[in-house]
């Protein structure tokens, strides 16, 4: 499976604090994106790090991206009660085809 | 923003009926859409690329009988999931890059699909 792996699998925070969140891939990437998720909702892009990037900020979220280790993080600044969804990191390899990475569920507690 | 949707949002039918779901680029024109499946508490699946024109392309492990794929026109894409069983429940989801690859992928709203 291509399928990347995230972890911690599921996150509870306080408002105010930073939630961080870890994506792992297989293969070599163009790109990674991250997307979010409310509960039985669609997807919401957040932010995509392309393979000769290092960092990329977007408001209160910052991304990572090591691709010596095939890694991203997602790191969301001074939390709020409303960023209480799944997030999940998505790699391109081959020019559009996604996988998905296993999500993370955070929980912003007000 | 480049907008997908998809029809229905939400379906429930009897086991062994056929159910067709819509996926449709609003404006812009997609050669190629993807087409995910997401059980609950559960990642994205990727299950098959669809191809304007051409046969669309399963991953592994997706019945290509089960699961048919017709991408009839550049904004168009449906995903027939065929003789529907309770284990085919699930969120099914769509996606469409838009040019040039390797941008912004765009996703649809999704649709649940209920098979009593």
């Amino acid at each position: 499976s291509q399928q990347g792996e995230e972890d911690p699998q599921a996150l509870s925070i306080q408002e105010g604090e930073n939630a961080t969140m870890n994506c792992s891939y297989k293969t070599s990437i163009n790109n990674l994106q991250w997307y979010r998720q409310n509960s039985g909702r669609g997807l919401v892009h957040l932010i995509l790090i392309r393979s000769n990037e290092r960092e990329k900020h977007s408001g209160r979220l910052r991304v990572t991206l090591d691709t010596s280790k095939k890694s991203s993080s997602l790191l969301i600044t001074a939390s709020r009660a409303a960023d209480t969804a799944s997030y999940f990191c998505a790699t391109d390899a081959t020019g559009n085809q996604f996988y998905f990475g296993t999500g993370t569920s955070l929980t912003v507690i007000p | 923003g480049a907008v997908v949707s998809q029809h229905p949002s939400w379906v429930i039918c009897k086991s062994g009926t056929s159910v067709k779901i819509e996926c449709r680029s609003l404006d812009f024109q997609a050669t190629t859409m993807f087409w995910y499946r997401q059980f609950p508490k559960q990642s994205l699946m990727l299950m098959a690329t669809s191809n304007e024109g051409s046969k669309a392309t399963y991953e592994q492990g997706v019945e290509k009988d089960k699961f048919l794929i017709n991408h009839a026109s550049l904004t168009l894409s449906t995903l027939t999931v065929t003789s529907a069983h309770p284990e085919d429940s699930s969120f099914y989801i769509c996606s469409a890059p838009k040019l040039p690859p390797g941008g912004t992928q765009y996703f649809g709203p999704g649709t649940r699909l209920l098979v009593l």
